[in-house]
């Protein structure tokens, strides 16, 4: 069956460092997530992205953030400078379609660590 | 807002006791409602899904329907298993929104 793939599963950086996570989607899928989940809290809708845009973005989703489909397969999520409240763990998701009537599959995480 | 309310955790139960978690939600429009579950140092799978009000999604021995008068989607099952320890997450999307709305996730230890 066909997954979400994530690398790396582990990242640790300092603090003001680049990090780059990057994410595998279902070959034939057309929307790609990030999400992020804080340690004990909840899953957090990051961003969305489409034909090689934004579609949608929270709060969250400031200047340090942005995502990139650098070729047909990988889909990435930058962080400039890191900070402390950045560690977490950070879901890509992909599914067919938009909206509600189309399953989003959540790859396995890379859980980020900034020191 | 659109936002999802699940029971709090952690629940503990025996072997093949009934399981059920509550999620209710609140949504601007019509949602879609899912149940995923996150194993111990794993991501997030799907368990099931309902599209619409009254539709039932079931896999893995799990339920849920679709309440819109309650605007509810309850977890159960009937006979849980050790294997079923894990942390259990009801979400919502909407048709016209790509960001799901996840609830806070409810802790679940079988013990044999």
């Amino acid at each position: 069956e066909p997954e979400v793939t994530q690398t790396p599963s582990h990242q640790v950086t300092q603090m003001g460092q680049e990090v780059i996570l990057r994410c595998v989607p279902i070959s034939n899928h057309l929307y790609f997530y990030w999400y992020r989940q804080i340690l004990g809290q909840k899953v957090e809708f990051l961003v969305s992205f489409y034909n090689n845009e934004i579609s949608e973005k929270s709060e969250i989703f400031d200047d340090q953030f942005s995502v990139e489909r650098p070729d047909g397969s990988n889909f990435t999520l930058k962080i400039r400078s890191t900070k402390l409240e950045d560690s977490a763990m950070y879901f890509c998701a992909s599914s067919e379609g938009r909206g509600g009537l189309k399953t989003q599959y959540f790859g396995p995480g890379t859980r980020l660590l900034v020191l | 807002g659109n936002s999802v309310t699940q029971m709090e955790g952690p629940v503990t139960l025996s072997e093949e006791a009934f399981l059920t978690i509550n999620c209710t939600y609140t949504a601007t429009g019509y949602p879609s409602l899912f149940w995923y579950v996150q194993y111990p140092g794993e991501g997030l799978q799907l368990l099931l899904k309902a599209t619409k009000a009254d539709d039932k999604g079931s896999n893995k021995g799990f339920e849920a329907t679709y309440r819109k008068e309650t605007t509810s989607f309850h977890l159960e099952k009937g006979s849980v298993q050790v294997s079923d320890s894990a942390v259990y997450f009801c979400a919502l999307s909407l048709y016209n929104n790509n960001d799901m709305r996840f609830g806070a996730g409810t802790r679940l230890t079988v013990k044999p």
